[in-house]
């Protein structure tokens, strides 16, 4: 089956720092989503991103498709950012269609 | 519009009872999907619906059943609960289309119901 990695599995930063997030996955996908999961557990769409570059304020998002990978840039990081974030594949199976998630960057961004 | 919810929030089962989550979208959305959160791990898919009547198998679908009766409903069973059962549950719903040369499939998700399995 298809395999999804995603790097750094941790990361501490200070508030105020850039960070670059990725997500590589091992055969084409029809589509991709980021997500970020906070502190109490709910799921939050970030992004998403079967193709080229998305930005939402300090967020942005570019998924290379061609080359199996994505990223997701957060700038100026702020305590609430933290959280784990996760990125999800979209495969097409003979029936319908079902996600496979990565597991997971967890940032912890401290004051 | 409230989304996606799931009823129960909590839950604590002993060995060998059963139970059935609920999930409901009031979004209009074709598919809906049960997933499993373990400590530590991402999403795991249990199974999914592409519409009402229609089910099918995800990654760990050992232990669990669904029903898809009705459109906005989604539910699942467990029949004899094991304390390997013992996790978060996430439902989550999208509308698929076309945009562009692309289909679009974006989920959104519920709260999720955390079960403990004594």
């Amino acid at each position: 089956g298809i395999q999804v990695e995603q790097s750094p599995p941790d990361l501490i930063l200070q508030e105020g720092a850039n960070s670059t997030l990725r997500c590589n996955f091992s055969d084409s996908v029809n589509n991709l989503q980021w997500f970020h999961q906070n502190p109490w557990g709910q799921l939050i769409n970030l992004f998403y991103i079967p193709s080229g570059t998305k930005q939402n304020g300090r967020l942005s998002a570019t998924t290379v498709a061609t080359e199996r990978y994505s990223l997701l840039y957060i700038s100026s990081s702020q305590t609430t950012d933290s959280g784990v974030y996760f990125c999800a594949v979209e495969l097409r199976d003979n029936y319908g269609q079902n996600f496979v998630f990565g597991p997971g960057t967890r940032l912890s961004v401290l004051p | 519009n409230a989304g996606v919810t799931q009823t129960p929030k909590f839950r604590v089962l002993k060995t060998g009872q059963s139970m059935t989550l609920l999930c409901a979208q009031d979004m209009n959305h074709e598919y809906m999907y049960w997933y499993r959160q373990d400590p530590g791990m991402g999403l795991r898919l249990i199974h999914y619906s592409v519409g009402e009547g229609t089910t099918a198998k995800g990654e760990v679908p050992d232990g669990y059943n669904v029903s898809r009766l009705k459109k906005q409903n989604f539910l699942l069973g467990l029949e004899s609960a094991a304390p390997s059962q013992t996790s978060v549950y996430f439902c989550a719903s999208s509308y698929a289309g076309l945009a562009g040369t692309y289909s679009y499939n974006e989920q959104f998700f519920g709260p999720g119901t955390r079960l403990t399995v004594l």
